[in-house]
């Protein structure tokens, strides 16, 4: 069955620090992998995807995560932290085909430090 | 993107009441699904909301207890029924658009006293 695994449950960083959120999957074929954020009273904002094809994907707000396919992960990182980055962060796998449900990890609680 | 709009956004009600959930999308999309997030929780999914048919519910939803309707492509509701505090959450509409990305509403945040 697939499962997405988030290690850290809180992290906390300084504002300009570099960040890296870990999320590890299990699927036995090609996951279709996302990054959502939640802040604190609203829904999910998309922040990236991977399907296919480059490893490396770009996502909004400056972040970017890494599709390792040998170590089942999916780190998100950023090389600044902003103080309007504290937030929940949740990394999710989907079947591959698209269109399907999603499998959430329990999220990463972010504090960013002034 | 698609653009959901979920309706309520917050409610408070009554234990043993019914609360129906309306999600509304701006475009048609294939795949419509409702989670669920309890406090201080991660996402849990509901239910699929097929067009046409009845929805296909997850391990440990029942129809009796989340009826859900889609009479097209743009529309879904869903209702919680007979609410206990336990039913206490976000509950969240979800649409597969655009390449496969699936979007969520702003949620409905529920709170059952």
């Amino acid at each position: 069955a697939q499962s997405v695994t988030q290690p850290d449950i809180h992290i906390t960083v300084s504002e300009g620090a570099s960040l890296e959120l870990r999320c590890n999957y299990s699927y036995g074929a090609t996951p279709y992998l996302f990054w959502y954020v939640q802040s604190p009273g609203q829904g999910l904002q998309l922040l990236l995807k991977y399907f296919s094809g480059d490893t490396l994907v770009q996502g909004i707000k400056g972040f970017e995560a890494e599709f390792k396919r040998s170590q089942s992960s999916f780190n998100l990182r950023k090389p600044s932290v902003h103080w309007s980055d504290a937030a929940e962060y949740f990394c999710a796998v989907g079947e591959s085909g698209g269109y399907n449900k999603l499998i959430f990890g329990a999220g990463t609680r972010l504090a960013v430090h002034p | 993107s698609a653009v959901i709009s979920q309706k309520p956004s917050r409610d408070i009600c009554q234990r043993g009441t019914s609360l129906t959930i309306q999600c509304q999308v701006d475009s048609q999309v294939t795949m419509m699904f409702w989670y669920r997030q309890q406090p201080g929780q991660s996402l849990t999914l509901i239910a699929t909301a097929n067009q046409g048919s009845e929805a296909t519910y997850e391990s440990g939803f029942v129809i009796d207890k989340f009826p859900i309707s889609r009479p097209n492509l743009t529309f879904s509701t869903l209702t919680v029924s007979n609410m206990s505090p336990e039913d206490s959450s976000i509950y969240l509409c979800s649409v597969g658009s655009n390449g496969n990305t699936i979007y969520f509403g702003e949620g409905s945040w529920l709170t059952v006293v």
